[in-house]
């Protein structure tokens, strides 16, 4: 069945550690972002990728790097600079004119 | 930017009809969507408006009106399982291509 994988589905992480959160999608989507989710908030968009090879900032960037290589796939990697990285991150992608469809998304807690 | 507004909570009685409303400053409009998220999961897509007018959808409506810059979501017939949080979401085209992006999300309690 076509959908969007995310991975792991929870994570711990020390101070000072990156960490990459995996999202993978067989849709064949053009379309791929990354929002973040904290305890009874909306979503904030954190980056998002129209094509392979090209990807803009949301508005919570900072402390956040991805990369889009491939098409099926939109690695979210929260690094040491992100003050305040526990969260729920959700990925998400679409066809550019229509619906977002998300992961299950990632539960990061850092220790 | 864009600047999307809805209340916070809301609560609403089993069987009745309850409106969410949503009001959005933006520029580079290109849609609005409604998304239902019940805590801890992802959200799910309900409905999505592009033009002026209302789409109905079962027991779920939306209407825009790109003028004012307003949305509302219509549920009837409320059941328990509706108790969610509810997440308007404005498309607009930039540069760098379509971006989503999501309001606060209107907690809805139904109650017996």
């Amino acid at each position: 069945d076509g959908g969007i994988t995310q991975s792991p589905k929870y994570l711990f992480r020390k101070e000072g550690q990156n960490v990459t959160l995996s999202c993978e999608q067989n849709l064949n989507h053009d379309a791929m972002y990354w929002y973040r989710q904290d305890p009874g908030q909306g979503l904030r968009l954190i980056y998002y990728s129209q094509i392979v090879n090209d990807f803009q900032k949301g508005d919570i960037a900072e402390g956040y790097s991805v990369s889009r290589e491939k098409k099926e796939s939109f690695p979210l990697t929260v690094t040491s600079a992100q003050k305040n990285p526990t969260a729920f991150y959700l990925c998400a992608s679409s066809e550019n004119t229509g619906e977002l469809f998300f992961g299950e998304g990632s539960r990061l807690t850092v220790l | 930017g864009q600047n999307i507004d809805q209340p916070t909570e809301m609560t609403a009685t089993e069987g009745a009809i309850v409106q969410i409303n949503c009001t959005y400053q933006t520029s580079g409009f290109n849609g609005l969507f409604w998304y239902q998220q019940h805590a801890g999961e992802a959200p799910t897509f309900l409905s999505y408006n592009v033009l002026d007018g209302l789409e109905e959808k079962g027991r779920f409506s939306s209407f825009l009106s790109r003028s004012k810059g307003y949305s509302y979501l219509l549920l009837k017939e409320l059941q328990m399982k509706d108790s969610a949080s509810y997440l308007c979401a404005v498309r607009t085209l930039t540069g760098g291509g379509n971006k989503l992006t999501f309001g606060t999300g209107t907690q809805l309690k139904v109650e017996l």
